[in-house]
Parts: structure tokens; C-alpha cells; sequence
């Protein structure tokens, strides 16, 4: 079956412009997890969302990171006000519930200039 | 709080040779590990994994690990590389919920490259 997808494959942007990164889960998965992955701060959890339950947000590091999933399924990322420190390839994984295992997209790399 | 160590950041063995990627693991709680691989501009795909029951666990791609509770030691493992085992490697641990499944944020391992030559 389908797998997580993600998009785009690759955004470049300007400092200071707000971006959005969709992430589409396998149909079916109740849970849904943001990570962050760059040199220098390796693979980071950011947020995630389970069923109807209030999203564990403890990873996002500032305010200008938010998500939101809708309908219990498509998600989006948003980061306002770029900076190059955003710089990093943004990975999407879901599962069938929090206690299963967790299926990764390709990522979104994204470029801030 | 739960954390996890890669030994080595960089693996280089000759294809057909034993691979042994070094992992340990610190958890305040029974954890679930895991053992993910990344191509090279590709998503993670995941090795295999430990919850609770049998310390050595067979993934794909002939990959093995062995649960070492007294080491705190989760070793990843295949006896005979190839060459399309290029990839980096990462350790994983999570917390361990009821019925010895895991969930919740996962924590990597800064990642192991390997390194396969002809």
C-alpha cells in the first residue's frame, strides 16, 4: 500500500518568508509525528498528534513553528519568519495508534537563504 | 529521560565481512528499541525493532540485534556485507507502554555511517 508522503521534495525560501510542509500518513494511522533532521542537531522530534488528543508540541523549538492535522489525517507544518538555523530536511512519520511503530516519508529539505 | 549512543560515526568494511554497529542506550524506563537505515536521499526505513520478547531480534536484509539489559548495549549486526548496505544507521529508543509496545516521540542515535568496499 501507500506509504507517508510529503511535500515538496524541496523548498527553498528567503529569510523572514513562512513556509508550509504537508505530510500525508498512511490511511489508517491514528498517529502522526514531525521530526527534524540537520547536521548538527541530528534527528529531532518536533510535534506529533494523536487521534483527537492534544498534540505533544515539546519538540518544536520556537514559536514560529506550529502544526496543525486536520480530519484526523493530512498535517501541515508551518514556520513563520524563516531562518537559516531552519535550514534542514523535515521528516513525517505516522503510525496505526502512539504505541506502534513508526513509518517515515521521504522528507521536505528545506532551504532558507 | 532516555538517550542513545552510536560508538562510532563512521563503519568501513570490505563486502562479505561481518558488521557490527554499536549501540547503547540510557532509559528511565523499559525502553523499545529500533534500528532504522537511510540511503542517501531517501526517507528511513526501519531494521528491525525490540519490545519485549525475545533479546535477539532478526530483521530485514539478514540485520540482527541482541537486547543486552546488563550492557545496555543494543548492537546491530549482519555477517556478511554487501554492498547495497551503504547507508547510514541510526539507534533508536523509546519508552515502553503497557503490553510492552512502545509510543511517543522516538530518540535517535546521532547515526553510524557505513561504509562498504568492493
Amino acid at each position: 500500500g501507500a506509504g507517508v508522503s510529503q511535500s515538496p521534495s524541496n523548498k527553498v525560501t528567503e529569510k523572514g518568508k513562512d513556509v508550509e510542509l504537508r505530510c500525508d500518513p498512511i490511511s489508517g494511522h491514528t498517529a502522526l509525528y514531525w521530526y527534524r533532521q540537520s547536521l548538527g542537531q541530528g534527528l529531532e522530534f518536533l510535534i506529533y498528534f494523536q487521534g483527537n488528543s492534544a498534540p505533544d508540541k515539546s519538540g518544536l523549538p520556537s514559536d514560529r513553528f506550529s502544526a496543525e492535522r486536520t480530519g484526523g489525517s493530512v498535517s501541515t507544518l508551518t514556520i513563520q519568519r524563516t531562518q537559516q538555523e531552519d535550514s534542514a530536511v523535515y521528516l513525517c512519520a505516522s503510525s496505526r495508534d502512539n504505541t506502534d511503530t513508526q513509518y517515515f516519508g521521504p522528507g521536505t529539505r528545506l532551504t532558507v537563504l | 529521560a532516555q538517550s542513545v549512543t552510536q560508538l562510532d560515526s563512521h563503519v568501513s568494511v570490505s563486502e562479505g565481512t561481518p558488521v557490527l554497529l554499536r549501540c547503547n542506550y540510557s532509559s528511565s524506563y523499559s525502553p523499545s528499541l529500533f534500528w532504522y537505515v537511510q540511503h542517501p536521499n531517501k526517507g528511513l526505513q526501519l531494521l528491525l525493532k525490540y519490545t519485549s520478547a525475545a533479546t535477539l531480534v532478526k530483521g530485514i536484509n539478514g540485520f540482527e540485534a541482541e537486547f543486552k539489559k546488563s550492557e545496555t548495549s543494543f548492537h546491530l549486526t549482519k555477517p556478511s556485507a554487501h554492498m547495497s548496505d551503504a547507508a547510514e544507521y541510526f539507534c533508536v529508543v523509546n519508552k515502553k507502554g503497557s503490553g510492552g509496545t512502545s509510543y511517543g516521540k522516538l530518540t535517535f542515535g546521532q547515526g553510524t555511517i557505513l561504509t562498504v568496499h568492493p
